[in-house]
Order: structure tokens, then sequence, then C-alpha cells
């Protein structure tokens, strides 16, 4: 049973750059949500998609945007990158958006902007 | 603003005794509790999810809560070396049209000390 995936591992980019984030869903799940971990915090919240609509976002601007699709896999996007930008991005998926639905992790992309 | 805290420790444990991490959340409608396990360069792993009042064992771990006094902790049995880790504390509730998305804490850091 193939666990929640992410791609790539790694990047490198340039502040104002643009840069495209990818996630699997574990199977069975069809609700993925998108958090940013920079170095010795805690992950925070950016957004969840649902039935390819975004149906909740925490407190982030609008360069973070993403997409889901029809197979639920999603994309985050990040416009006009900043250093603070830097950070370990995580994806989760769940089954359903409730708040009693377990939500689990991907490996995880991390982002260096420079 | 939820905000959810938790000692970052470092909290230093024997093997073999228990480990016991504590956390407090600010948002009386929280309605999901979960506690997270994350090694150190990976991506946080879903360990317990606790509900309603009580005790929920599963194997060497115990989570409790308390709803009335705002509290959540995770009790290690048996403590062992590979349980060092950093320990995330994170709730969760529908504000209207489903989740809002998991609410961290910052971590608590443990170290089992052979």
């Amino acid at each position: 049973d193939a666990g929640v995936t992410q791609s790539p591992t790694h990047l490198i980019k340039t502040r104002g750059q643009q840069v495209t984030l990818r996630c699997s869903p574990k199977s069975g799940h069809d609700t993925v949500s998108w958090y940013q971990q920079a170095l010795g915090q805690g992950p925070q919240f950016i957004f969840q998609y649902y039935e390819e609509e975004e149906r909740q976002r925490g407190n982030f601007p609008d360069r973070f945007s993403g997409h889901q699709f029809p197979n639920y896999s999603s994309e985050l996007n990040v416009n006009a990158l900043l250093l603070g930008d830097s950070a370990l991005y995580l994806c989760a998926s769940s089954f359903g958006t409730g708040p009693y639905n377990e939500q689990f992790f991907g490996p995880g992309t991390r982002l260096t902007v420079l | 603003q939820k905000e959810v805290e938790q000692n970052s420790g470092p909290l230093s444990v024997p093997e073999g005794a228990i480990a016991s991490l504590n956390c407090t959340y600010s948002d009386r409608g929280s309605q999901s509790f979960f506690w997270y396990r994350q090694y150190s360069g990976k991506s946080p792993e879903l360990i317990m999810s606790i509900y309603s009042n009580g005790d929920k064992e599963d194997g060497r771990f115990t989570a409790q809560l308390n709803k009335a006094s705002q509290y959540v902790s995770l009790l290690i049995r048996d403590s062992q070396p590979s349980d060092s880790a950093t320990y995330l504390c994170a709730v969760n509730k529908d504000s209207g049209g489903g989740a809002d998305g998991l609410t961290f804490g910052k971590g608590t850091h443990l170290i089992i000390q052979p």
C-alpha cells in the first residue's frame, strides 16, 4: 500500500522565482493538505484541497496557490519566492475533510531560497 | 487564534522508564487531538489520535485527554533509544465546511538515554 509521495525531494531557487511542488496521496485518500515547516517549528497549515477545490486556508499570502487533479494528486505553487519561504513543505492526505480524519504525511520537499 | 503549547525540552529519560509529554491548547472548540513523532530530517509520523476525555492505549503509547483543563499528554512506557525524536502535538476542529487544518505545537525534543 503506497503511502504519500512528494516530489522533488530537494529544490534550490533564487528570490523572485516560482516553484511547483507535487504530492500524491495515500491509496484510498481523497483530501490533500499542505503544510510549511520552518526549522525548529511545528508545521503550519497552508491549505486543504478536496474535490478539486480549496476548502480551507491558513494564514498564507496569495503567492501560495494550489491545485488538485481528478486523481486526487495535488500541486503547491509559490510565486515571487522570498528568503523566508525556505522550509520543509509537507503534504498530508486523509479520507474526507472532517476534523476526526487522520492525516498522514509524505516525506516532504526541502525548499531553499537563495 | 488557536495555539498549542509544548515544552520544547530537551526531555531526557533513562531507557526503560516512562516518558511523559505534555501539551496545552487554547481553543475550547478543538475537537480532535493528535500526536506525531518526527525524527531529525524526516517528516511527521502519526502515533496516536484521541477525541474523547480519558485514556487511549496503543502498545507502549497512551494518550490522555482532559478537555476541561485543555490538556493532552502522551506517555511512552518502557522507553527505547529509538523513541528519541521530536514529538508534535496537533489539534483540529471544524469551523464550518470541514476541518480547519491541524494546528501544531513546536514539539518536544525527547532523548532516551541508554
